[in-house]
């Protein structure tokens, strides 16, 4: 599974919006991007996944560029409800994968008033 | 629908003891993964059953083990249990393997 690299943390204020880029020059044909959330004391919690271009969900957008090699969460209004550790996941998710999911350090987006 | 159920969600244990954990995985999810989170080293991948079998196994030592039952459900145990066995233990639960990860709020180990 490819390598991911971001920053360790992020400040931001309630209302801005947060991109997070995720480093992955690595990465294979078949795999997608995945983030995840994570609060203290909880599992992980799946935000986002994506193979190419954009995706947006209720919560977040990914961007990703043409040749892969990055990708950037973003997260519109962040409130102080989103402070957390953010995880990118480079990953096969066809058959082959053995569901063996590499998290790397993350990054800890702290969210002030 | 209810989400992964581990239980119990704390426990401590001394040195030397035996540990079985339970995890409950989603109704009609068939794969069960199960990582160690601890401050020092992360999020690190422990094993993954499917349909009853391991498929893929971390670098833990053998003192880790796993099952699966028929129902789905899967039990990890950590035997001689070492201080640095301390961490939170997660499991996650997908409807197939390599795909749509919904993680439990995991079960604080201690070692004492």
């Amino acid at each position: 599974l490819a390598k991911t690299t971001q920053p360790i943390s992020m400040d931001s204020y309630e209302g801005q919006e947060v991109n997070i880029t995720c480093s992955h020059n690595n990465i294979a044909t078949n795999d997608y991007i995945t983030w995840y959330q994570q609060f203290p004391s909880q599992g992980p919690r799946f935000i986002i996944q994506g193979y190419k271009t954009k995706v947006t969900n209720e919560v977040a957008s990914l961007f990703i560029p043409a040749d892969r090699k990055s990708s950037t969460l973003s997260l519109p209004r962040v409130s102080l409800s989103d402070t957390a550790v953010y995880y990118c996941l480079v990953g096969d998710r066809g058959s082959g994968n053995t569901g063996k999911l590499i998290f790397g350090q993350g990054t800890t987006l702290q969210v002030k008033p | 629908k209810a989400g992964v159920t581990q239980t119990p969600r704390y426990l401590i244990k001394t040195r030397g003891q035996q540990v079985t954990l339970s995890c409950s995985p989603i109704s009609g999810h068939r794969s069960v993964s199960w990582y160690q989170q601890t401050p020092g080293q992360g999020l690190q991948f422990l094993f993954e059953y499917f349909s009853e079998t391991q498929r893929n196994k971390g670098n833990f030592p053998g003192r880790f083990s796993g099952r699966q039952f028929s129902n789905s459900r899967s039990e990890m145990n950590v035997s001689t249990l070492e201080l640095g066995d301390s961490a939170l233990y997660l499991c996650a639960s997908s409807p197939r393997s390599g795909d749509g990860y919904t993680f439990g709020s995991g079960t604080r180990l201690t070692v004492v």
